[in-house]
């Protein structure tokens, strides 16, 4: 079974630029996750969708992060303007109802340079 | 506040020692709990999870946790451990409720000695 899709796996880019980054979940599985990993900062929530309606983005840093989830089958985080202080592994994870794990993708690593 | 406590930063045991790495978490209701492994440059797997019954569960890779109640831990351990054990492990709390998200700890960092 295909897991949680993401691309790019690397992205550099210069500060100012816009980033967008890109989340598969998993066939049938209703919810999805975006965090952020940082060494200070660890393993952060973003946002979170549930059949595609957004249903928590308090960890979102600030408006220059936003997150879309237009089918069930495809969510996108988007940076605009990138800083530097963005650079991090991201995360998508997916999960079915109820007391099922979340299922994790392999991350986008992104340095804003 | 539902929050989830990993006290280990950093453990180092030596290849073939037993290994046990705590979870405290404070929950209002019965939780459903996971411990999740993370190699360099991967995303997090699944290593196993405690819905209900039994509150020692089995997962991949050899190892084993146990939900205690009364002490609010669901510590993960293994009897021997592997050099490729050496990863980041995380501990997760969550409701039974759909649409919901898990509360993740900040990690424990495992390094095996030969």
């Amino acid at each position: 079974d295909a897991g949680v899709i993401q691309s790019p796996r690397h992205e550099v880019t210069e500060m100012g630029q816009e980033v967008t980054l890109r989340c598969k979940p998993i066939s049938g599985h209703n919810s999805l996750f975006w965090y952020r990993q940082t060494m200070m900062r660890g393993l952060e929530l973003l946002i979170y969708f549930n059949n595609n309606v957004p249903i928590d983005d308090s960890g979102m840093p600030e408006d220059r992060f936003s997150a879309k989830m237009p089918n069930a089958s495809f969510s996108t985080l988007k940076i605009q303007p990138s800083e530097p202080r963005d650079s991090a592994v991201y995360f998508c994870a997916s999960r079915t109802g109820g007391n099922q794990p979340q299922h994790f993708g392999d991350g986008t690593r992104l340095s804003i340079l | 506040a539902q929050s989830v406590t990993q006290p280990d930063i950093h453990i180092t045991v030596s290849e073939g020692a037993s290994l046990e790495l705590r979870c405290n978490y404070s929950y209002g209701a019965t939780p459903y709990l996971f411990w999740y492994v993370q190699s360099p440059g991967q995303g997090l797997q699944l290593l196993l999870k405690y819905f209900s019954g039994d509150t020692l569960v089995q997962g991949i890779k050899g190892f084993e946790a146990e939900f205690k109640r009364s002490q609010s831990s669901f510590n993960l351990r293994k009897p021997s451990v592997h050099w490729s054990d050496a990863a980041e492990y995380f501990c997760a709390v969550g409701p039974n409720q759909a649409g919901t998200a898990l509360i993740f700890g900040k990690g424990t960092t495992l390094s095996v000695s030969s």
